[in-house]
């Protein structure tokens, strides 16, 4: 079984500062891969980023910045300078073979809300 | 313009009353799949589909059913809705089956009285 545990339910920051969202996996697969999604207040669901299993390099992009790390099962998620927009739900889901099919599962989402 | 469409945004029905909601990509997607996402609960897979006539239960599976008799639809079919079905239901398709990202659908909000 796979698991995506996003231990953080609500976080609340002021405008610029930094705000790091956690997710912890696990599973028993070797090849796997991870993503993160925002879910604005309008709804839709807006894909950040995806990591596989064997690139362990950290990403930025502009504010942005993905930190994985195999040896913890952690790929977490810092906003530098929050900005108001960044508030939303943010998702990290976990894709991984299971019997045979690659399954897709997400964590409970962190909510971030960013006071100007 | 590349996107995932569902149909209808809104709906709201009684226990019992059989119903379906449509979904449909224009990307050429192999992989394509349904969630509900309820409040603490995030995201939860209900089926998912590797490809045509290929289908499989996620973790909520119970209640619902789904085709893939085309490439670019996967309908959602509630047979008997309860109000536990009650939800927020979004559909996802990605090129490869769980490996790229998802694009998801605008959701379904379901209310069952």
């Amino acid at each position: 079984a796979q698991k995506v545990t996003q231990a953080q339910t609500e976080i609340s920051v002021v405008e610029k500062e930094d705000v790091t969202l956690d997710c912890v996996y696990e599973t028993r697969d070797t090849t796997y891969y991870l993503f993160w999604y925002k879910q604005p207040p309008s709804g839709e669901l807006v894909f950040l980023i995806r990591r596989n299993s064997f690139d362990e390099q950290n990403e930025i992009s502009g504010r942005y910045s993905w930190n994985f790390q195999k040896s913890t099962s952690s790929f977490n998620f810092t906003i530098t300078a929050s900005q108001v927009v960044d508030s939303a739900v943010y998702f990290c889901a976990l894709s991984s073979n299971s019997g045979g099919y690659q399954k897709v599962t997400f964590g409970t989402g962190t909510k971030l809300q960013v006071i100007p | 313009e590349a996107q995932v469409t569902q149909n209808p945004r809104y709906l709201i029905t009684v226990t019992g009353k059989k119903l379906t909601v449509t979904c449909s990509q224009n990307m050429n997607h192999e992989y394509m799949s349904w969630y509900r996402q309820d409040p603490g609960l995030g995201l939860r897979q209900i089926y998912y589909s590797m490809n045509v006539e290929v289908t499989d239960k996620g973790d909520v599976p119970e209640g619902y059913k789904v085709s893939r008799k085309e490439k670019r639809n996967f309908p959602l079919i509630l047979e008997s809705p309860s109000p536990n079905q009650t939800s927020l239901y979004f559909c996802a398709s990605s090129l490869r089956s769980g490996v790229d990202e998802q694009f998801f659908g605008p959701g379904t909000r379901l209310t069952v009285l």
